[in-house]
């Protein structure tokens, strides 16, 4: 998921299997993390964050991992549907004036019925 | 239903023209934001403003500006549009002092400059 260029990493799973995500972000200090979905024809929607006191947290369906000492980020989607297939984006705060994002070049996921 | 409305879903300028694109949101938030998306690239931040009248530079602020004369209205404009300025254009907003996660994205504007 991190930013390589022109090319769009792209993710292809089955109907009902977990899927994981990967980014990796460049900012020891950055403070705070967050995975945004974006469909077709839309803009990113929020999908969960972190802090970086944690290294775990859990939504519906979906698991965010965070591991400081790599500084790598992961999403973790159970069962994934197809209503799941969009680009994942993750980005990082660091805390900045104005709470300024810096998000990686994003994954595509496809899901295979 | 919160939203941040972008004037444009698609636009095609010419290069050299000035071009205006529009962002307006009804939740009275305090910030907003102009990215522009390019694959592979992510949104990278291009100006914000975190009050009326205020902006702050982003990371790619050079052939741009912006204008925040109301809160509920930010205006992105390119100066002298060239081809390299082809992107999707998107707009967010967020309350002062709400983490990022608060963020309401607009659908984007995808410009075209020929």
């Amino acid at each position: 998921g991190e930013s390589v260029g022109l090319h769009l990493p792209t993710l292809s799973v089955q109907e009902g299997d977990n899927s994981i995500i990967n980014c990796a972000y460049s900012n020891s200090a950055s403070d705070y993390f967050i995975w945004y979905k974006q469909e077709s024809g839309k803009g990113p929607q929020f999908i969960i964050d972190i802090r970086s006191n944690m290294d775990k947290r859990q939504g519906q369906r979906v698991t965010v991992l965070l591991n400081k000492t790599v500084k790598h980020l992961s999403l973790q989607i159970a069962a994934t549907q197809p209503g799941d297939s969009a680009v994942y984006f993750c980005a990082e705060n660091k805390g900045a004036a104005g709470n300024k994002l810096t998000f990686g070049g994003g994954t595509r996921v496809l899901v295979k019925p | 239903d919160v939203k941040v409305t972008q004037s444009s879903r698609y636009l095609v300028k010419r290069t050299g023209e000035k071009v205006f694109l529009e962002c307006v949101q009804d939740m009275d938030h305090e910030n907003m934001f102009w990215y522009r998306q390019d694959p592979g690239l992510g949104l990278r931040l291009i100006y914000f403003s975190y009050d009326v009248k205020m902006k702050e530079k982003g990371d790619i602020p050079e052939g741009y500006s912006v204008s925040r004369e109301k809160k509920e209205r930010f205006s992105l404009i390119l100066e002298s549009a060239s081809t390299n300025q082809t992107s999707m254009y998107l707009c967010a907003s967020g309350r002062r002092g709400a983490r990022a996660g608060g963020y309401t994205f607009g659908s984007g504007t995808r410009l075209t400059v020929v």
